[in-house]
């Protein structure tokens, strides 16, 4: 398996504009986590799924922020407007059950 | 509420000495353990967990943790460190009843010396 497969993995983009990140979890795993990492706040949990259902998204900063899973196949993040303040790295991860996370490459955002 | 804790930074260690990355943790009910390891630029590699069972656990390139339940801690070691070890090391929390939310510590930076 090629393991977590996010894309694009460098988004640079201007503050209003949507950016959409988007991930491809490992065939079989039925958890998809989303991630955010800065200096400043370190690892933050947004929003996971279980077998495509989102379970908790109490992580997820605010309305600008949005995630789907319509299959079990891919999962999207979407910011919509972006703010500079949303510039981090975005991790994707999956597992399956009750399993260790198996982590994306990132995507790496910057708002200006 | 669960919480973790590495209380260094960082932590510099010569080429072939022993290496401990520490980590202290709080939660309800029984507790499930990670080590999660992160090279500069690429994501989190899974590297040992403790669920149950033997408190050493061992794992992928010849690290080992201990899991102590009076002292809340799970502590990475390794008995000859390598200067391909340098890289941030993660320690994450979980329990028994709510095992998908995982709490992530705030990393420790290893430097290895040669």
């Amino acid at each position: 398996d090629a393991g977590v497969i996010q894309s694009p993995r460098h988004e640079v983009t201007e503050m209003g504009q949507e950016v959409t990140l988007r991930c491809k979890p490992i065939s079989g795993h039925d958890y998809l986590f989303w991630y955010r990492q800065t200096m400043m706040r370190g690892l933050e949990l947004l929003i996971y799924f279980n077998n495509n259902v989102p379970i908790d998204d109490s992580g997820m900063p605010e309305d600008r922020f949005s995630a789907k899973m319509p299959n079990a196949s891919f999962s999207t993040l979407k910011i919509q407007p972006s703010e500079p303040r949303d510039s981090a790295v975005y991790f994707c991860a999956s597992s399956l059950s009750h399993n260790e996370q198996f982590f994306g490459p990132g995507t790496r955002l910057t708002v200006l | 509420a669960q919480s973790v804790a590495q209380p260094e930074d960082q932590v510099n260690v010569a080429e072939g000495n022993p290496l401990t990355v520490k980590c202290t943790y709080s939660v309800s009910g029984n507790p499930y353990l990670f080590w999660y390891v992160q090279y500069p630029n690429r994501g989190l590699q899974f590297l040992l967990k403790y669920i149950t069972g033997d408190n050493l656990v061992k794992g992928s390139y010849g690290f080992e943790a201990e899991f102590n339940k009076s002292q809340t801690s799970f502590h990475l070691k390794k008995p000859s460190a390598l200067v391909s070890d340098s890289a941030l090391y993660f320690c994450a929390v979980t329990w028994e009843g709510g095992y998908q939310k995982v709490t992530f510590g705030t990393g420790t930076k290893l430097q290895v010396i040669p």
